[in-house]
């Protein structure tokens, strides 16, 4: 079962800061978030994940919340490639699988 | 470094028959994950194979079985498909025994039954 909420979609103009939030209300002390996105009909591709704190790498930065109940990625300045599914999942460092709930579907506009 | 490969890419088959998709692990990694991912839909956890055997199913009937080899390449078989096997079937990558075993996924294999 997914332990993740995100809206199912967002905008964002092209150059602007694209912001993408998830719930993880009951996300427990040893379980990380991480951020993966799919471009249509690709595998999903890792972007980065988060214990506690705040995270950045060449592709997003990483923000959660101090109690961990939330997060937001942030892709600095979206580009028309950014336009994907972006899925926010909970796991523990090291488990047998991951949990995809259905994602944010980000469409970058020229 | 070489990424998961997977194959065929595309396949069609006829509800009843029996399908083989494989996969090849990034180099350095020793665990595969499958995951089922119908349209529309977030990819769907089927099992884990670490040291060639199953460690951890979703909720998968036992028409799904796999193998993992001593080169850590997996395969999945689905027996007796079924029109709502239809889907993107994904293999990950992962190295068990790192601080944190990030999966890395290959490109997919979509199959059609009909």
């Amino acid at each position: 079962d997914a332990k993740t909420t995100q809206p199912p979609s967002m905008d964002c103009a092209e150059g602007r800061a694209a912001n993408l939030p998830c719930n993880h209300s009951t996300i427990s002390g040893n379980e990380y978030v991480y951020w993966y996105r799919q471009i249509h009909s690709q595998g999903p591709q890792y972007i980065i994940h988060g214990l506690k704190n705040n995270e950045t790498n060449e592709m997003a930065s990483l923000i959660i919340t101090e109690d961990r109940k939330s997060s937001t990625l942030i892709l600095p300045h979206a580009t028309l490639r950014d336009t994907a599914v972006y899925y926010c999942i909970v796991r523990v460092y090291t488990g047998n699988q991951f949990y995809f709930g259905t994602g944010t579907s980000l469409t970058v506009i020229p | 470094e070489t990424g998961v490969t997977q194959s065929p890419t595309h396949l069609i088959k006829t509800r009843g028959q029996q399908v083989t998709l494989r996969c090849s692990s990034q180099s350095g990694h020793n665990t595969v994950s499958w995951y089922q991912q119908a349209l529309g839909q977030g990819p769907q956890f089927i099992f884990q194979y670490y040291r060639e055997e199953e460690n951890g199913r979703g909720n998968f009937p036992p028409r799904f079985s796999g193998l993992q080899f001593p080169n850590y390449s997996s395969e999945l078989n689905v027996n007796a498909l079924e029109l709502d096997d239809s889907a993107l079937y994904l293999c990950a990558s992962s190295y068990r025994g790192a601080r944190l075993e990030t999966q890395y996924f290959g490109p997919g294999t979509r199959l059609l039954v009909l």
